[in-house]
């Protein structure tokens, strides 16, 4: 089956970049998005369609894809966005959804 | 103002079958541009893709579970309901429903709101 791979962990301290890497085979055809999930909350869109930002979110979230890697960057991390983030994504064939392994991001 | 709300047993026993709705507001099963999915996360864990439905009864499920999963909503009472045979302590876990915004061709999906998910331990 069809899989993501994510860093298990990423640290940074407050004011540096964040990045967190999402690949996959099927993400030169396919779409990446990105969720960030506090502890005992709900996960939250923060990227969709590899680079859009929703309304609400912080501009400095931003997203980029290259070839099989997609790349979630938080630019001036700030503590409040210690969570775990998951990427997600479709399988090349059918309309499977699939999470990635989830990347938790320490900021301190 | 868009809502879900995942509702169900907190207990199973093994080999009991699960049975969650979600029942949904501010938006409606109808809608073509729309659809619910179910995603669960075993405590400490990551989020596991279950299945989805959209508004033109098209359904699919994970490769992993399709036997033992089906989905089917009820568009008059804005609800969604999740059954899962067989249950295992390793089915243990938050399960989240949210709403899908269907985009393209190409089909492409992805989840913008959230319920705030359900904690189902199955032990005897």
């Amino acid at each position: 089956s069809y899989e993501l791979t994510q860093p298990p962990s990423v640290s940074v301290s407050p004011g540096q970049t964040a990045r967190i890497t999402c690949s996959g085979d099927a993400l030169p055809k396919k779409y990446a998005y990105w969720y960030q999930q506090k502890s005992g909350q709900a996960p939250v869109l923060v990227i969709y369609e590899d680079t859009k930002r929703p309304s609400g979110i912080p501009e400095r979230f931003s997203g980029s894809s290259s070839g099989t890697m997609a790349t979630l960057t938080i630019s001036g991390a700030q503590v409040d966005d210690e969570a775990a983030y998951y990427c997600y994504s479709m399988a090349s064939s059918g309309n499977h959804g699939v999470f990635g392994g989830g990347t938790k991001l320490t900021v301190l | 103002q868009v809502t879900l709300k995942e509702s169900g047993p907190v207990l199973v026993k093994p080999t009991e079958t699960l049975a969650l709705t979600c029942t949904v507001s501010g938006f409606s099963l109808r809608d073509s541009r729309l659809g619910v999915s179910w995603i669960r996360q075993p405590p400490g864990k990551a989020l596991e893709w279950l299945a989805h439905i959209f508004s033109n009864d098209e359904k699919s499920y994970s490769t992993s579970l399709k036997s033992r999963l089906t989905i089917s909503k009820d568009t008059s009472n804005s609800q969604v309901v999740l059954t899962m045979t067989n249950m295992d302590p390793v089915d243990t876990a938050t399960y989240y429903c949210a709403r899908i915004v269907v985009a393209g061709p190409p089909l492409r999906y992805y989840f913008d709101y959230w319920g705030q998910g359900t904690l189902v331990t199955v032990s005897s």
